[in-house]
Formats: structure tokens, sequence, C-alpha cells
């Protein structure tokens, strides 16, 4: 059972547009949730996180949004750029926790 | 501040055999956890260790195992490796505070089970 969803395994976008990354969760204990991004064989960078006490959390080029009632959040890259190309992934916690359930990523390709 | 460091970083070891694998966290970050990444599962939590106590648990076989040192440092062994066994293993830190629930991550250790 997947409790954190990323429906789009693939995404391209140009260079200097919007880039539009989402995710769906089914657990309704999360409260905690956190983007990174992933180069091959590396660890995950943290780019961003929000808590469910708020709906959005900015970051420089980075915006994360997050709707409870629809169980969804969604990241926002402005403008992008080529460096942003890379798996990107979705991750949540519930309370008091801190492991960390992954949703299965989505590679992101920005073109020049 | 140097980040995450995970050695070995590649790992070849048979079937039967045991491994242990080595993190260093960020330092002041006294929490430390384990992640496994493979093709199929993705990447999956396996332990959290907090003043080296064992805070939360994935659903892995007793095989999988770890501990925290005083000075935050962690190992995780696997024991009577299995070929599914195959997989980056990452580590990652964070504070482990109610403020913070980011956790920062290693390059992780590839170990190959043949």
């Amino acid at each position: 059972d997947q409790q954190v969803k990323q429906n789009s395994p693939s995404l391209s976008v140009q260079e200097g547009r919007i880039s539009i990354l989402n995710c769906d969760y089914t657990n309704s204990m999360f409260d905690y949730f956190l983007w990174y991004k992933k180069y091959p064989a590396e660890g995950p960078t943290f780019l961003i996180s929000i808590s469910s006490i708020k709906d959005k959390n900015e970051d420089g080029r980075f915006t994360v949004f997050l709707n409870k009632s629809a169980k969804h959040l969604s990241l926002h890259i402005v403008p992008s750029q080529p460096g942003d190309s890379a798996v990107y992934f979705c991750a949540a916690s519930a309370a008091g926790r801190r492991a960390l359930t992954f949703g299965s990523g989505t590679r992101l390709q920005v073109q020049p | 501040k140097a980040g995450v460091t995970q050695t070995p970083r590649y790992l070849i070891k048979t079937r039967g055999q045991q491994v242990t694998l080595s993190c260093s966290p960020i330092s002041g970050h006294r929490s430390v956890s384990w992640y496994q990444q493979t093709p199929g599962q993705g990447l999956q939590f396996l332990f959290e260790y907090f003043s080296e106590t064992q805070r939360n648990k994935g659903n892995f076989p007793g095989r999988f195992s770890g501990r925290q040192f005083s000075n935050s440092r962690s190992e995780m062994n696997v024991s009577t490796l299995e070929l599914g066994d195959s997989a980056l293993y990452l580590c990652a830190s964070g504070p482990g505070t109610v403020e913070s629930y980011e956790q920062y991550f290693g390059p992780g250790t590839r170990l190959t089970v043949t």
C-alpha cells in the first residue's frame, strides 16, 4: 500500500518556465512533508519542507503548497534551470516519528 | 559544516556473509536514520537512532540491526546476507528535535551481494 504517491514518473519543461511536481498521500497521520532532489549515485538533497499547520512555504525559487483536505502537495520551481534536472522525491512523516515515507519519485528534465 | 559521511562507498559481499556500514552525522545532529533504496521498492526506512537509543523501526527482518555511539556516529549491520539485500544504503542525520524533522542524507553505500 503506497502511502505517498507521485503519479507522474517524468516531467519535461523549458528553461525559465515553471515546474510543478505533485504528490498525494493517504495517511491522515502525516503532518510533516519534505521534498528532496536526487542525482544518480548520490544521496537525496533536502530542498524544502512544510508542516501541516501551514499551506505554503517558500525558499528562493522553490515553493511547496499543501492542501490537507485533498491530501495533496506540490512543489513549484520558478524559474526552472537546466541544473534542476534530477529525480524529485516527496516524503512524509507522522507526528513524533522521523521515519520518512517516500514517494516513487518524478524525473524532471529542464530543456535549455 | 561537513555533511553526512558514509563508509565504505562500495562493498561486494557473498550470500551468507555479514556486513557493517558506518555513518558519521553532521556535527551537532543527534538523530541518525538509515534507509534502503532498491529499484523495486524505492526508498524505505530501516530505523532511527537518537541519543544511542533506537527510537523508530521500519518493517525489515531482524537481520538488519544498528547502533549509535555516544558521539552520534552510527553503524548498521546486516547478517546472513541475501541476494535481495543488494541496494544503496543511505544514512541521514537531523537535529531530532520537536521543531525540526529535516533529515540530511549522505552519499550512500552501494552493497552488492553475489
